[in-house]
């Protein structure tokens, strides 16, 4: 049973134009959302988070948007560069856990 | 500031032996969990300590251990070694209890299994 899931193994943009990742959970006591970008042969590096409190994030060319009714967010990443080229992984956490429960992931791919 | 350091990066072993892996948090960071990657699963949770105490465990059989010591320093090792355990072994830590503190990755270790 799969809580978090991302629908899109992959996503090709090109250079400049807007990124946007989705991922969608099941699981209504998560509380606590966050998106992870990873390098192959790397750890996954932390994006930026929401809580449950919130509906919107924003970090410099990241935006996550949380909808709690429909259980989705999402990342989107304005201007896209090649350098975002990467596998993105969504996760959740709830009930004052930190156990993180991740997607699969989604490879973005940025065309220069 | 250091990140968080795992060790060793490759390993290879083979069928029924056990090994154990290290993990060097943030230096402050008192919560350490550790996810296994594989292809097929993609990252699952393996367990997370606090204070030298395991607060969670995720659906491994126990041939999966772990234990942190007072320097929250953890280690994780497995015995018996099958040949799905090979994987992507990722450590993370976070600074103390409470929500709003997201974990951070080590580079992980990649244990291959003969």
């Amino acid at each position: 049973d799969q809580q978090v899931k991302q629908n899109s193994p992959s996503l090709s943009v090109q250079e400049g134009r807007i990124s946007i990742l989705n991922c969608d959970y099941t699981n209504s006591m998560f509380d606590y959302f966050l998106w992870y970008k990873k390098y192959p042969a790397e750890g996954p590096t932390f994006l930026i988070s929401i809580s449950s409190i919130k509906d919107k994030n924003e970090d410099g060319r990241f935006t996550v948007f949380l909808n709690k009714s429909a259980k989705h967010l999402s990342l989107h990443i304005v201007p896209s560069q090649p350098g975002d080229s990467a596998v993105y992984f969504c996760a959740a956490s709830g009930a004052g856990s930190y156990q993180l429960t991740f997607g699969k992931g989604t490879k973005l791919s940025v065309i220069p | 500031k250091a990140g968080v350091t795992q060790t060793p990066r490759y390993l290879i072993k083979t069928r029924g032996q056990q090994v154990t892996l290290s993990c060097s948090p943030i230096s402050g960071h008192r919560s350490v969990s550790w996810y296994q990657q594989t292809p097929g699963q993609g990252l699952q949770f393996l367990f997370e300590y606090f204070s030298e105490t395991q607060r969670n465990k995720g659906n491994f059989p126990g041939r999966f251990s772990g234990r942190q010591f007072s320097n929250s320093r953890s280690e994780m090792n497995v015995s018996t070694l099958e040949l799905g355990d090979s994987a992507l072994y990722l450590c993370a830590s976070s600074p103390a209890a409470g929500k709003g503190q997201p974990q951070h990755f080590g580079d992980g270790t990649r244990l291959s299994i003969l």
